[in-house]
């Protein structure tokens, strides 16, 4: 059981360039989330989806495209890369419980990225 | 507001001691869910306990367990007889109900455990 697989592990990139960060959980989770963590900081949260074909904005959407096509799969799209989106991303996912909501959830090792 | 409060950046602990993690979360929602996780310096985040808003009693998971003090909105985290394994980052993290379908956690800024032979 894989869990939530993120690629690629570490990208380096330069200003202006875009790119995928890739996401992908093998639970057939409902929701989907990714989010950035910067140093001395928690975790913020970038976009989330509840779905596929349904996803929202977090604390800090600015500069991230997401879109949810499948269950399985929530890639975050850099449109045009800046130095003040180097980070390490995490995507996450956990099912939908109903009334409960005690669902933790699952983290994927994260992407390391630098902008240059 | 910070809803997330965590007040010990770091934190230095002889091996077997018992170790509290103090975390103040600020919500005006009467239905919220508290969790912490764990981040090794390998980088995962490791869910560690979840304490809901309406749980009559402290959770527990293992060596862990929750101080929940709803009135003082307080959630902290006891680790009992620490270990060298321990040693790590520590973040509390709320879930909300009233975010009208929205979902994700919000995390404060963790504290820096480590744990002393």
């Amino acid at each position: 059981n894989a869990g939530v697989t993120q690629t690629p592990k570490f990208q380096v990139l330069k200003t202006g360039q875009s790119m995928t960060l890739q996401c992908a959980q093998d639970m057939n989770h409902e929701y989907m989330s990714w989010y950035r963590q910067d140093p001395g900081m928690g975790l913020r949260l970038i976009h989330y989806s509840v779905g596929a074909g349904i996803t929202d904005q977090g604390e800090v959407p600015n500069g991230y495209n997401v879109s949810r096509s499948t269950t399985e799969d929530f890639p975050l799209r850099l449109l045009s890369a800046a130095p003040s989106q180097t980070s390490v991303y995490f995507c996450a996912s956990r099912p939908f419980d109903g009334a409960g909501d005690r669902q933790p959830q699952h983290f994927g090792d994260g992407t390391r990225l630098s902008i240059l | 507001a910070q809803k997330i409060t965590q007040t010990q950046p770091g934190m230095f602990v002889q091996e077997k001691e018992a170790v509290t993690l103090d975390c103040t979360y600020d919500t005006s929602d009467p239905s919220y869910g508290l969790f912490w996780y764990k981040q090794p310096s390998s980088g995962e985040m490791i869910f560690l306990i979840y304490q809901g808003s309406y749980d009559q009693q402290n959770a527990t998971e293992g060596r862990y367990s929750l101080n929940f003090q709803k009135a003082r909105k307080s959630a902290n985290l006891v680790i009992s007889a620490s270990q060298l394994g321990d040693s790590a980052m520590y973040f509390c993290a709320m879930r909300e109900a009233s975010g009208g379908g929205a979902d994700g956690l919000t995390f404060g800024k963790g504290t820096h455990l480590i744990i002393q032979p």
